[in-house]
């Protein structure tokens, strides 16, 4: 079946240092979410990519779908201590279904 | 508040006694999902409506669990005869799917969860 890996599964970062996590699914996608998830909270929707090799930024964030649209990455640039969470990549198939795929998820922690 | 409510938030119950969980999503969200989340895991998808109809059902859930959206509005999911390894935070989600292709969008929003824990 379709899966999506991400790496790295945790990351520790020093506050004002910048952040990757990528995305890699076993098959094509249609369009790929990405959703960050504080501990204890829930998931919140961060952004859709379609196109094949479409980048967004939202501030410090930058989000790359890949050429293949088979991955993608999220780039937090001067990571503060508010963008600690967990970051999940969810991919949704090119056919016939509308059931999204969640990654395996970064957890990612901010050193002050 | 207009966000999706989800009740209860807690659940916990003895191994092989049946569970029901309710789901508010936001009014006029067209589409429904249930996901299930293990401690470190992202949301597993478990099944999703359209309006009332249940359009997919993932193969690993087993014959224990069923979910309905009567009227196309709040979502039930029931589990019977639970067992140690349905302990788990069971999310839904509500989105209101637009277009079609490169311009179909579908900004999932989440409830709290209910997490159960099969004793």
């Amino acid at each position: 079946g379709q899966q999506v890996m991400q790496i790295p599964q945790y990351q520790h970062v020093q506050e004002g240092e910048d952040f990757t996590t990528y995305c890699n699914s076993s098959t094509t996608l249609s369009n790929i979410q990405w959703y960050k998830q504080r501990p204890g909270g829930h998931p919140v929707f961060l952004i859709q990519l379609v196109k094949s090799g479409e980048v967004k930024k939202q501030k410090r964030l930058t989000f790359q779908f890949g050429e293949a649209k088979k991955n993608s990455s999220l780039h937090i640039t001067a990571t503060q201590t508010t963008d600690v969470g967990t970051y999940f990549c969810a991919g949704l198939r090119t056919s016939g279904t509308y059931k999204y795929i969640f990654g395996t998820g970064t957890r990612l922690k901010v050193l002050a | 508040d207009t966000g999706v409510s989800q009740d209860p938030r807690h659940k916990i119950t003895k191994r092989g006694q049946n569970v029901t969980f309710r789901c508010d999503p936001i009014s006029e969200h067209n589409r429904l999902y249930w996901y299930r989340q293990t401690l470190g895991q992202g949301p597993e998808f478990l099944t999703y409506f359209q309006n009332e109809a249940q359009l997919e059902k993932s193969r690993l859930l087993s014959d224990r669990f069923s979910a309905e959206r009567p009227k196309g509005s709040f979502s039930t999911l029931e589990i019977q005869r639970t067992e140690q390894g349905d302990s788990a935070m069971y999310l839904c989600a509500s989105s209101l799917a637009t277009g079609r292709g490169p311009l179909f969008y579908n900004e999932q929003f989440f409830g709290p969860g209910t997490r159960l824990t099969v004793l």
